[in-house]
């Protein structure tokens, strides 16, 4: 099974901020690791897919980049709205999903 | 507008059985595979099961195998999951999702339902 790592659990960050969550592979999965968003209450939305590939209607602040086994998710200049819990899920072996990591908007 | 709509949540004795159904309108049923993935309140997610478009390729976590059986009716644009034996456990928040592709292996599932509450309990 191919377990996902990401780091940090938690950050309290600013609006305007620049983030970044990684996600670790415990083997190399080339590209096919996809990120979602999930907002209290809500279920997942995705954003990337396939490491660096936006979603129909996401908004450019969101990023993703890397390959094999260390990706990384950027949002560019935060919003409020970013309140919410990040997830990376790979899809090379049937389907994991990283622990996630909670934004807070201080 | 893809919608995804779980129903048949509840409340279920350990050793039990639930079946769990998802309403899919908004794009061609049959040409995508769906998936159940589960969340556990205030934790992460974990993907239970996948069928092909087709119906005819499924696959299983291995910690629903043997207990679970996904199906799917694409005359009626339903997809569903059978739970039999449960465990306290197995109490999550069960998600529908459409998968990107037909078959259901290396794609990923891109819209997702709202889900719906599966409480083992005695």
């Amino acid at each position: 099974e191919v377990v996902l790592t990401q780091s940090p659990d938690f950050q309290s960050v600013t609006p305007k901020e620049k983030v970044t969550i990684t996600c670790r592979a415990s083997q190399s999965i080339g590209t096919s690791l996809h990120w979602y968003q999930q907002k209290p209450h809500q279920s997942p939305q995705l954003l990337i897919k396939y490491a660096s590939q936006s979603f129909s209607g996401v908004p450019s602040r969101f990023s993703g980049s890397g390959s094999g086994t260390d990706f990384t998710l950027t949002i560019d200049s935060l919003e409020a709205e970013d309140a919410a819990t990040y997830y990376c899920h790979q899809s090379r072996n049937l389907g994991t999903f990283g622990q996630g990591t909670k934004l807070e908007i201080k | 507008e893809v919608q995804l709509l779980e129903s048949g949540g509840g409340l279920v004795q350990p050793g039990g059985s639930l079946r769990l159904s998802c309403a899919a309108s908004g794009f061609t049923f049959s040409s995508y595979a769906m998936s159940w993935v589960r969340q556990a309140p205030g934790k992460g997610l974990e993907w239970v099961s996948t069928v092909s478009g087709s119906g005819q390729t499924t696959y299983y976590a291995d910690s629903v195998k043997g207990r679970f059986t996904i199906s799917r009716d694409n005359s009626k644009n339903t997809v569903s999951l059978q739970m039999h034996g449960l465990r306290v456990e197995d109490t999550d928040v069960y998600y529908c999702a459409r998968r990107s592709t037909g078959g259901g292996y290396g794609d990923l599932p891109d819209y997702w339902g709202q889900g719906t509450l599966v409480t083992v309990s005695s």
